[in-house]
């Protein structure tokens, strides 16, 4: 699967919107975007996923470049609670397995 | 359970020892995979199952490590001869298949802390 770059770390102040952004400029065209984040001492937890269109779930939106070389993980109001390594990965639809970075640790401050 | 269940949640084993890792999976999830993850990094894949077999083990780092899963449901993966190198936190998780397209994608345990000494 294609690599991606993500920021090593953000900061955020609680409910206020955070903006996730990873890079993916060598994304084919079967592969889908995937957030997951590992919140302390947790096994990663999925977030949301994408292929072409901005998608929606009750956790957080993901934002598309027409392009598909970045996209964007919005949290509308951040919490405490989402203090974590947010990863994005991609994955194209036959793979069943996920390739890890560093991913981005996200500081909510309140 | 709801979720996926791993025990222990924590090892502290002696240079050279043989330890076993134990993966509840959810109920009715055919597929397994274990991950190891070193501080500061992400997880890294070693292997995975499909039903009873292992379908891809090309992420186990050597023969000291082995798992099985025999009756399609829990496994059980193996370090022989344990090596200070093998302390991380080790992760089991589960889906219904290739994860893909999936809405939900895998579920992953919370991991068992191995530190070797």
């Amino acid at each position: 699967d294609a690599k991606t770059t993500q920021p090593n770390s953000m900061e955020s102040n609680e409910e206020e919107p955070v903006h996730l952004p990873c890079n993916h400029s060598t994304i084919s065209g079967t592969d889908y975007i995937h957030w997951y984040r590992q919140l302390p001492s947790q096994g990663p937890e999925y977030v949301i996923h994408g292929l072409t269109s901005n998608v929606n779930n009750r956790m957080a939106s993901l934002a598309i470049a027409e392009d598909r070389k970045s996209s964007t993980l919005i949290l509308h109001r951040a919490t405490l609670r989402d203090a974590a390594v947010y990863y994005c990965i991609l994955n194209s639809g036959s793979n069943y397995k996920l390739t890890f970075g560093k991913g981005t640790l996200l500081t909510v401050n309140p | 359970g709801a979720g996926v269940s791993q025990t222990p949640s924590n090892k502290v084993t002696e240079k050279g020892k043989y330890v076993e890792l134990r993966c509840d999976p959810i109920s009715g999830h055919t597929a397994l995979y274990w991950y190891r993850q070193s501080l500061g990094q992400g997880p890294e894949f070693l292997i995975y199952f499909q039903g009873t077999g292992a379908a891809d083990d090309s992420g186990l780092p050597n023969d000291r490590f082995f798992a099985v899963r025999p009756e399609g449901s829990v496994s059980t993966l193996k370090i022989q001869r344990t090596e200070r190198g093998d302390s991380a936190v080790y992760l089991c998780a589960s889906s219904w298949g290739s994860t893909g397209a999936r809405g939900n994608g895998y579920t992953f345990g919370s991991g068992t802390r191995l530190t070797v000494v």
